[in-house]
């Protein structure tokens, strides 16, 4: 039973640069949530995805953008890159047919802006 | 404004003792906590969690109690192993999002 998985796992951009990043959920998952993690901080939301729409945005400008296909895989866009959207990008991913369920992680996409 | 924190970034134990690691959260609406392991050069792994209808939950080595009235939580690891070093986070669920503390870094000395 495959886990979250995420691609790439490393990656270098510059500045001013457009970036991708992938997700497919663990089997069986329909949501897609997505976290910032800075160096020595914990993880922060981005947004989350349920039956191909944002469900819940947290506290990011309109440069990161995402999307949900229709097999419950998802995808990050960061635009325009700046030096401090520099971090770990984590995927997870939960079954939201039953309350109160624990969201599973991959081991998520490091990025480096240079 | 952090709503979750963890104020202890580092905790060292001895290997069968117990390990208590803290957390504290303002927001009276949260209604499921969670705890995550993280690994360097891994995702967190999920631990164990609590609803706010319970005080204690416990899974094999691991306990977390919730204490609404203070807003608190706490997990214990009893008895600790060298395994368990890692980087220890807290979580909060708002509807359906997680809200992250700091991190306690935990190291467990043979």
């Amino acid at each position: 039973d495959a886990g979250v998985t995420q691609s790439p796992t490393h990656l270098i951009k510059t500045r001013g640069q457009q970036v991708t990043l992938r997700c497919s959920p663990k089997s069986g998952h329909d949501t897609v949530s997505w976290y910032q993690q800075a160096l020595g901080q914990g993880p922060q939301f981005i947004f989350q995805y349920y039956e191909e729409e944002e469900r819940q945005r947290g506290n990011f400008p309109d440069r990161f953008s995402g999307h949900q296909f229709p097999n419950y895989s998802s995808e990050l866009n960061v635009n325009a890159l700046l030096l401090g959207d520099s971090a770990l990008y984590l995927c997870a991913s939960s079954f939201t047919g039953w309350s109160n369920q624990p969201q599973h992680f991959g081991d998520g996409t490091r990025l480096s802006i240079l | 404004d952090q709503q979750v924190k963890q104020n202890s970034p580092s905790l060292s134990v001895q290997e069968g003792r117990i390990s208590i690691l803290n957390c504290d959260y303002t927001n009276s609406m949260f209604d499921y906590f969670l705890w995550y392991k993280k690994y360097p050069a891994e995702g967190p792994t999920f631990l164990i969690s609590i609803s706010s209808i319970k005080d204690k939950n416990e899974d094999g080595r691991f306990t977390v109690f919730l204490n609404k009235s203070a807003k608190h939580l706490s997990l214990h690891i009893v008895p600790s192993q060298p395994g368990d070093s890692a980087v220890y986070f807290c979580a909060a669920s708002e509807d359906g999002k997680l809200i992250f503390g700091q991190g306690t870094t935990l190291q467990v000395k043979p």
